[in-house]
């Protein structure tokens, strides 16, 4: 089946700093990904959507220029938290759907923690 | 705004046994309804995905089920086995749009 590959599977970071997580579909293109996020004991919830190529779409209530998606291929998006404070530790999650699709493929997800 | 709802947040059972896990959801326009299972540090795996059109679909030792118009769904796990321990997660894809909105998730140990 299809992989996708997200790294890191976790951080930790001190506050202010910024961390990258990729997310790259090893065997197939994705020519749209999704970012989510799950705090403890809550569901997924989705935070934007990207298409190759296009800038991001973002949910209601996730800042744009916070979580930085960058989709620049079709095996490659990445998802930049800038400026990390303790709040943004959450667990985020990737996933890629190939164009006329319906299945959704996931990442393996990165832990973050921002002391 | 499309809520979907997870019951029994845990469920413990002993390995052999059926055993049902129920999702719902406030708004019966979805197109389609996922089953995924999610495992620590292995990210999510669609089990089976129900189109709104659907009844039910089956895979191995699951069955899901759909009653959309009462906005329920349940998952059903023959003779469970200790690989099932996993978290399951219900998600519904609403007409038009490719979101996925999840329930919680229902965490399963089956002991041996």
């Amino acid at each position: 089946g299809a992989v996708v590959s997200q790294h890191p599977s976790r951080v930790i970071c001190k506050s202010g700093t910024s961390v990258k997580i990729e997310c790259r579909s090893l065997d197939f293109q994705a020519t749209t990904m999704f970012w989510y996020r799950q705090f403890p004991k809550q569901s997924l919830m989705l935070m934007a959507t990207s298409n190759e190529g296009s800038k991001a779409t973002y949910e209601q209530g996730v800042e744009k220029d916070k979580f930085l998606i960058n989709h620049a291929s079709l095996t490659l998006s990445t998802l930049t938290v800038t400026s990390a404070h303790p709040e943004d530790s959450s667990f985020y999650i990737c996933s890629a759907q190939v164009a006329g699709k319906e299945k959704l493929f996931f990442g393996s997800g990165t832990q973050l923690s921002v002391l | 705004k499309q809520e979907v709802t997870q019951i029994p947040a845990a469920l413990s059972v002993p390995e052999g046994e059926n055993l049902v896990l129920n999702c719902s959801f406030t708004d019966s326009a979805i197109y389609n309804l996922q089953w995924f299972r999610q495992d620590p540090g292995k990210g999510l795996t669609s089990l089976l995905l129900i189109q709104s059109s659907q009844r039910e679909q089956t895979s191995g030792r699951l069955n899901a089920s759909l009653d959309k118009s009462s906005g329920r769904s349940t998952l059903y796990i023959a003779a469970s086995q200790p690989g099932d321990s996993a978290t399951y997660l219900c998600a519904v894809t609403q007409g038009g749009s490719e979101k996925l909105v999840f329930g919680k998730g229902t965490k399963l140990t089956v002991n041996p």
